[in-house]
């Protein structure tokens, strides 16, 4: 079974810090991989996603995520935090199913 | 390109009582997808629907909670005799096709029960 660990629920940086937020995965198959951003009260969306294809992934608002399977991780990067970073991200595993599989989440927060 | 739609994005309900939360996917998209958030927690998967069909409620729970994606319409998540453990925000998703597609997901409908 496909499985998402993120280690930290909680991060914070400093305005114009490097942000590293941690997602490693199960899987017996190669899986398609997903970040999301969740913002207080309001639903998800997509930062970027891994395919198969680069395993350097370029996402919205300056992420990027490399998928590294000796390691099984997939960790979201950002090279200098900014206060609209500040939110809930979520990473997320599919594997030949039609059903996203969640991680608990990491609480970015960002200090001025 | 209206997103996914759900409502209402608040519903507060009494023990007992039942919730009917709305999702209406995105232009022309016919997969949906629901999950739930429980306080503090990841998203759980509950249901994939295609119009008219069920194809995955692995993740629903046995009683009080159903699903369903008619042809005309949004989909409709039904919980009847709602607990204060249902209290929860539960999210829809739509993508244009099945397996590894995108879903785009709605804004949720945070249910309270009292």
């Amino acid at each position: 079974a496909q499985s998402v660990t993120q280690l930290g629920s909680h991060v914070s940086v400093s305005e114009g810090a490097l942000v590293l937020l941690r997602c490693n995965y199960s899987s017996s198959v190669p899986p398609y991989l997903f970040w999301y951003v969740q913002y207080p009260n309001q639903g998800l969306q997509l930062l970027l996603k891994y395919t198969s294809a680069a395993t350097l992934v370029k996402g919205i608002n300056g992420f990027e995520a490399e998928f590294k399977k000796s390691e099984t991780s997939f960790h979201l990067t950002k090279p200098s935090a900014h206060m609209s970073d500040a939110a809930e991200y979520f990473c997320a595993v599919s594997v030949n199913t039609d059903k996203l599989i969640f991680g608990t989440g990491t609480r970015l927060q960002v200090f001025p | 390109n209206a997103g996914v739609m759900q409502n209402p994005r608040h519903l507060v309900r009494r023990r007992g009582q039942e919730a009917r939360l709305r999702c209406s996917p995105m232009k022309g998209h016919s997969h949906v997808y629901w999950y739930r958030q429980l306080p503090e927690e990841g998203l759980k998967f509950m249901v994939y629907l295609q119009k008219e069909n069920i194809i995955d409620e692995s993740g629903m729970p046995k009683e009080r909670f159903s699903a369903e994606f008619p042809k005309e319409g949004p989909s409709i998540l039904r919980i009847q005799q709602v607990v204060r453990g249902d209290s929860a925000a539960y999210f829809c998703a739509s993508s244009l096709r099945r397996g590894t597609d995108t879903q785009y997901f709605g804004p949720g409908t945070r249910l309270t029960v009292l």
